[in-house]
């Protein structure tokens, strides 16, 4: 069972508006959220993270949102630019600390001059 | 900065072979976690050593085994290679308990083969 869930394997955007990401979870133990961006035969790079503590994080262009009553959290990017475009993952841990992650199937993002 | 080094960064081998990746994390980080990833699929997790100690397990077969040594550097040996193993197998780290928010820092993976 997938724990993770990002439903839209693709997005295409305009340069310079938003991209929006979305990812579901549904093990409750998670309290750590995380986004990676991965361009090909590279390794996922950390983008941006947030705590089960708090609604909202911020990061210059990206912003991540979390509603932990609906297991659900966003990822904008605001403006978005060609070079943004890559696959993102959600991914998400358990009590923090050397926890593994568990991953969404990614989201791959293409933004357009 | 400093990243996570992996080695080799391509691997070609015939079946019933065996391989061996390695893994260097980055400086004073002491949690090292290997995932495997598919075509197409999402990372999914291997194994994951704290302070030279097996922390965790997940969908490892039995014909891979890890360690991690007193450098902190991590090996997965791979014996009896299948066509099915021919995946990106990614190594991360992590100061571990020294950062609560669980954020792992991945090499560039190592695309095996197996032929």
């Amino acid at each position: 069972d997938q724990q993770v869930k990002q439903n839209s394997p693709s997005l295409s955007v305009q340069e310079g508006r938003i991209s929006i990401l979305n990812c579901d979870y549904t093990n409750s133990m998670f309290d750590y959220f995380l986004w990676y961006k991965k361009y090909p035969a590279e390794g996922p790079t950390f983008l941006i993270s947030i705590s089960s503590i708090k609604d909202k994080n911020e990061d210059g262009r990206f912003t991540v949102f979390l509603n932990k009553s609906a297991k659900h959290l966003s990822l904008h990017i605001v403006p978005s630019q060609p070079g943004d475009s890559a696959v993102y993952f959600c991914a998400a841990s358990a009590q923090g600390g050397s926890e593994k992650l568990v991953f969404g199937k990614g989201t791959k993002l293409t933004v357009n001059p | 900065a400093a990243g996570v080094i992996q080695s080799p960064r391509h691997l070609i081998k015939e079946k019933r072979e065996t391989a061996t990746l390695k893994c260097y994390p980055i400086p004073r980080h002491d949690t090292v976690y290997w995932y495997q990833q598919g075509p197409g699929q999402d990372p999914q997790f291997l194994i994951s050593f704290y302070e030279k100690m097996q922390s965790d397990k997940g969908s490892i077969p039995d014909r891979f085994s890890a360690q991690q040594f007193s450098d902190y550097h991590s090996e997965l040996n791979m014996s009896s290679l299948e066509l099915g193993d021919s995946a990106l197998y990614f190594c991360a780290s992590s100061p571990g308990f020294r950062d609560p928010t669980g954020t792992q820092y991945f090499g560039p993976g190592t695309r095996l083969t197996v032929l």
